[in-house]
């Protein structure tokens, strides 16, 4: 099976920009999960979806935002770039039962200017 | 609120000896599951071992193990005959019922030939 994918891999962008990102999770998964990770903070959870519904959220502004197809694709959105928005963005996919291990994307480097 | 603390930033092994990585956790749930993720430099993250709170016994995959003190809520990393492609940042994780998964801020393994 291909394992889950992220596009684009890099981004550059500019304060006040809005910018979206793309994860495909493993064939058969409907959990997607989003994670925020930057040095020294870990990874900081953004919200999960799963069978197009968000399940649960992290506690991030509302300038953060996501969505999930009904081919389980998701997508997440952050308008209005600040600089601390600088990360590597992840995903990870399940099949959607509590508990289960996580599978990771390559991720999505976010560098705002 | 789940949390999980891993107090060691970075630490160093020589090559085929021993290190153990820390994780303390903490959770109201009485079921849950730990984890411990390994980043390697620009790879994905990958899954080096799950743990079920239920379950009494330490679980091992090859040369990693546990060491899952529940009562003390600890959730130790041990790498025997350490290598140098187990360089990477370790993360460890939580997750019980909220399809939320709480990771640590990460150690940083360095192995020396």
């Amino acid at each position: 099976k291909a394992g889950v994918t992220q596009t684009p891999r890099y981004l550059i962008k500019t304060r006040g920009q809005q910018v979206t990102l793309s994860c495909s999770p493993i064939s058969g998964h409907r959990s997607v999960s989003w994670y925020q990770q930057t040095p020294g903070q870990g990874l900081q959870f953004l919200f999960e979806y799963f069978s197009e519904t968000q399940r649960n959220k992290g506690n991030f502004p509302g300038r953060f935002s996501g969505r999930q197809f009904s081919n389980s694709r998701s997508e997440m959105n952050v308008s209005t770039l600040e600089l601390g928005d600088s990360a590597l963005y992840l995903c990870a996919s399940t099949l959607g039962r509590d508990g289960e291990t996580q599978y990771f994307g390559p991720g999505t480097r976010l560098l705002v200017l | 609120a789940q949390t999980v603390t891993q107090s060691q930033p970075e630490m160093s092994v020589q090559e085929a000896e021993t290190v153990t990585l820390s994780c303390t956790y903490d959770t109201s749930e009485s079921d849950y599951y730990l984890f411990w993720y390994k980043q390697p430099p620009s790879r994905q993250m990958i899954l080096v071992i799950r743990q079920e709170a239920y379950k009494q016994q330490n679980a091992t995959e090859n040369r990693f193990s546990v060491n899952f003190q529940k009562a003390a809520k600890s959730f130790s990393l041990k790498i025997s005959d350490s290598q140098l492609g187990d360089a990477a940042m370790y993360f460890c994780a939580c997750t019980s019922g909220t399809y939320k998964y709480i990771f640590g801020t990460g150690t940083r393994l360095k192995v020396l030939a």
